[in-house]
This record gives C-alpha cells, sequence and structure tokens, in this order.
C-alpha cells in the first residue's frame, strides 16, 4: 500500500489553464503539506493542513488554492496557470507535534506548463 | 531568515570510498535536523534524524551524521558507499519558530553518483 498518494504523476498543459493535483495518504496522520521542487531542485513549503485547517500558507499566489476535504486528503487546484509553475509538487504528511519533521513524501507530481 | 546550504552540488565516488556531505544552516535557536534521500524514480524518504541528545545520529542502510552546534553543521557521512546509494541527498532544518508543523527549510541538494 502506498502512504501517500498523488495523482497524476505527469501533467503537460497549455498557459492560461487550470489543472488539480489530489493527494491521499493512508498514514492516519494529521498533517498534510505541498512542497514545490524547481527546476534547479529546490525544495520550498506551500501549504500545510492540520485536521482540514489551513496553518501555512507561504506567500504562494492566489492562483493556487489548496482543499482538505479530511485529514487524509489534500489537493492543489491551480487557476491560469503560467510557465513558472512548472515544477515537481510534492504531497507529503507527518504527524504532528515533536515529530512534525519526519515527512512522508508522495511521489511528486510533475507539472509542465507550454 | 533560516537557510540550509549544501556545498556540494555534485559528487561522483566509485564503490567502497567514503563519503561526506556538507550541510550548513543558519538558525541560532533550537532546530531539529533532517536529512532525505531521493532515489531515481523514487519518492523523497527520511534517512536520518537529528532532535537531541547524542550528536552523532544513526540512520538507514548505514549512513550517519554529526551535529556540531558551533559550526552550525550537520554533515552526512558513509564509509563505504555502493552503487545503490546513487541518489539526491538533501539536508532540512525545522527551527523552533516552525512550532508543530512539518515547515523544513531544505538545502539544494546534492547530487550523488556512484561507479560500479
Amino acid at each position: 500500500d502506498t502512504a501517500v498518494s498523488q495523482t497524476p504523476k505527469y501533467l503537460v498543459t497549455q498557459m492560461g489553464n487550470d489543472k488539480s493535483i489530489k493527494c491521499e495518504q493512508n498514514l492516519g496522520h494529521d498533517t498534510m503539506y505541498w512542497y514545490k521542487q524547481d527546476s534547479k531542485k529546490f525544495l520550498k513549503i506551500m501549504f500545510s493542513y492540520n485536521n482540514k485547517e489551513l496553518i501555512i500558507n507561504e506567500t504562494v499566489p492566489n492562483r493556487f488554492s489548496p482543499k482538505s476535504p479530511d485529514k487524509a486528503h489534500l489537493n492543489l487546484h491551480i487557476n491560469s496557470l503560467e510557465l513558472g509553475d512548472s515544477a515537481v509538487y510534492f504531497c507529503a504528511s507527518s504527524r504532528t507535534g515533536t515529530y512534525a519533521g519526519e515527512l512522508f513524501f508522495g511521489e511528486g507530481s510533475r507539472l509542465t506548463v507550454l | 531568515a533560516q537557510s540550509v546550504s549544501q556545498h556540494n552540488h555534485h559528487v561522483i565516488l566509485s564503490e567502497a570510498a567514503s563519503l561526506e556531505l556538507g550541510c550548513n544552516y543558519s538558525y541560532g535557536g533550537t532546530v531539529n535536523l533532517f536529512w532525505y534521500v531521493q532515489y531515481p524514480g523514487q519518492h523523497l524518504q527520511l534517512l536520518l534524524k537529528y532532535f537531541s541528545g547524542d550528536p552523532l545520529v544513526k540512520g538507514i542502510k548505514g549512513f550517519e551524521a554529526e551535529f556540531i552546534k558551533s559550526k552550525f553543521s550537520f554533515n552526512l557521512r558513509k564509509p563505504s558507499v555502493q552503487w545503490s546509494d546513487t541518489a539526491e541527498y538533501f539536508c532540512a532544518v525545522k527551527g523552533g519558530g516552525s512550532g508543530n508543523t512539518g515547515k523544513l527549510i531544505f538545502g539544494q541538494g546534492t547530487t550523488l553518483q556512484v561507479k560500479p
């Protein structure tokens, strides 16, 4: 069983389109995250939800909207895609408290905007 | 602002060679430190972590790292690498200001290529 799964793994789309990435975790964790990895492999946090509540929002453009219907799911919707949005988006989950830094990552969703 | 610097961007070693990857962070308070690894085609996974106590921590697959507070460093080591260690290695820090969240600051990663 995959602990943190993301779909789709690959997305190729045109500028201006809207796309969504879905994430699900079966680890029973309370907290989920979206991280973005750019072309230079820098990983940077975008959002975090704890029990469906947004707790981290790292100055990401409003075109990015996360949604967490329940604590096992965290989706990312991107409006009006731009070339600079091309990246690999990683979903992750963790426990809360002391061990919150132990992240369990999905396999990533590679978004290419043409 | 917190930052993490990994000095080696691309390392090429032969099998059985020893490995040391440098990691320095800038944060004055209490930190938790991590090394994550990303094998080709796979997801990032935790290699080892430091929260407190013994500054020499051991992780999976024979890796270890030493936290030197005075040097703000958390270097990763392995005495003898194998071809299967070929991967991307990421150092990450979680500062006390992050509270109980998993907000990690990552370094830019080091590509390790081990030649058989």
